[in-house]
């Protein structure tokens, strides 16, 4: 069964300070894998999309990571923001589908305090 | 940001009655979406249509519809609201790469 597991389920770190949320998945065949954001009330935007071939790809303060042999991938949030207070979802798709399926995580709700 | 819309934002009904929330995009793409999620719950994909004409139900199971007559509307209907349709519907497109632009959601309430 094609799954996507995230961890922690919510964390809760001071501004300025660093952290890493975690995802594992079983989808297979493998196609790639975003990282969204997803504010409170808001519909989700990428962060990131990696492919098979990447290991390590940035967008500002956020570097995504893909190991694609064990199937994880983390996101590295660096000297984190009140507006980094959000749900990140882990979203992989299916290579076999023309639709670009995709499978979500229930997402890592993090807060940012002050 | 993507030119995605979605109306209402909140809606607040009655137990059987008709709703349709209204989903629209700018960007010309051919793929939309639509997605149920409950708080702290992943999306759950209910409606996708590839292009005008075409519709197809999702993953999840709904009892709602959804129609495509032109590229860049994607409505969803429900004719018998119930409690249990009480969640966010989210609104979604994709152009010729799979990357999904989201819309803001609706998030329903059903009395």
């Amino acid at each position: 069964k094609n799954q996507v597991e995230q961890s922690p389920q919510s964390l809760i770190i001071l501004e300025g300070k660093n952290c890493t949320l975690q995802c594992n998945y079983t989808v297979s065949p493998f196609s790639n894998l975003r990282w969204y954001k997803q504010d409170t009330g808001r519909g989700p935007v990428s962060l990131t999309i990696m492919t098979f071939s990447e290991n390590t790809k940035s967008n500002g303060r956020y570097t995504a990571t893909l190991d694609a042999d064990t199937k994880q991938s983390s996101l590295h949030i660096t000297a984190s923001q009140l507006s980094d207070s959000a749900s990140y979802i882990c979203v992989v798709s299916d290579r076999g589908s023309t639709l670009g399926r995709l499978y979500f995580g229930r997402g890592t709700q993090l807060t940012v305090w002050p | 940001e993507a030119d995605i819309y979605q109306t209402p934002r909140y809606l607040v009904i009655g137990t059987g009655k008709k709703i349709t929330l209204e989903c629209s995009q700018t960007m010309g793409h051919d793929k939309m979406y639509w997605y149920q999620q409950d708080p702290g719950m992943e999306l759950h994909l209910i409606h996708y249509s590839y292009g005008v004409n075409s519709t197809e139900k999702g993953d999840l199971s709904s009892e709602s519809t959804v129609s495509r007559i032109r590229t860049e509307h994607f409505p969803l209907t429900l004719e018998s609201a119930r409690p249990s349709h009480t969640s966010q519907y989210l609104c979604a497109s994709s152009g010729g790469t799979d990357t999904q632009y989201f819309g803001p959601g609706t998030r329903l309430t059903v009395l």
